[in-house]
């Protein structure tokens, strides 16, 4: 079974740090281009990155709100995903899933607020 | 960025009817590669987003087949045959073929 466990959410002030961990099980990971999808409060959904195979480059792509502030980054062997959130903004406040083809995790929610 | 465009917005249906939504999309999804990327997702009140059908038309593994998928290059439609209690949500097409990958606005479908 396919599974995605997000973590590392919580409550940051404007201007600060945030990393996000995505567990990964139930698939072979390092054959899985990931993404990180946000959700803000009763909003709807909007892509923030994704991280290709290290067999595809492994390159990475951003979205322009997110670009130069967020880092996305892989280690196949934990099979783990990560989302490094700096400089962060009020507007970044949302719950950010993890994502692989058809599997979405449960979210872990970001607060920015001062 | 590919502006993707849903409706209606909110879709009031009675159980056991048909529902259809509406996608277009600002640029064709036809890929390079031949794939048309579209995909549809569906997000139950208080859980995770799954997806239903990708490329245009193909279903999930688990999914009913109520639901069904159609159009080309920029225009689509999910089609829900006959509405079961189950599929109040809001509904998100995304496409997948250009980046970034953008999603629709969603359409709420509630039962009447």
């Amino acid at each position: 079974e396919v599974q995605l466990v997000e973590s590392g959410g919580g409550l940051v002030k404007p201007g600060g740090s945030l990393r996000l961990s995505c567990a990964a099980s139930g698939f072979t990971f390092r054959n899985a281009w990931m993404s990180w999808v946000r959700q803000a409060p009763g909003k709807g959904l909007e892509y923030v990155g994704r991280i290709r195979t290290k067999t595809d480059g492994g390159t990475i792509e951003y979205t322009s709100p997110v670009k130069g502030r967020f880092i996305i980054s892989r280690d196949d062997s934990e099979n783990t995903l990560y989302l490094q959130m700096n400089s962060l903004r009020t507007e970044d406040t949302a719950l950010y899933y993890c994502v692989t083809g058809a599997y979405w995790g449960q979210g872990t929610l970001a607060t920015v607020s001062s | 960025d590919v502006v993707m465009t849903q409706s209606p917005l909110s879709l009031p249906v009675t159980l056991g009817q048909p529902a259809s939504i509406s996608c277009r999309s600002s640029q064709s999804l036809v890929h390079s590669d031949g794939n048309t990327y579209l995909n549809w997702i569906q997000q139950r009140p208080g859980q995770s987003p799954r997806r239903l059908l990708y490329k245009v038309s193909n279903r999930e593994s688990g999914v009913p087949d109520r639901f069904s998928g159609s159009g080309s290059g920029t225009d689509f439609t999910l089609k829900i045959s006959r509405v079961e209690a189950e599929d109040v949500g809001v509904y998100y097409c995304l496409q997948g073929t250009h980046w970034p990958l953008t999603f629709g606005g969603g359409t709420k479908v509630e039962i009447k």
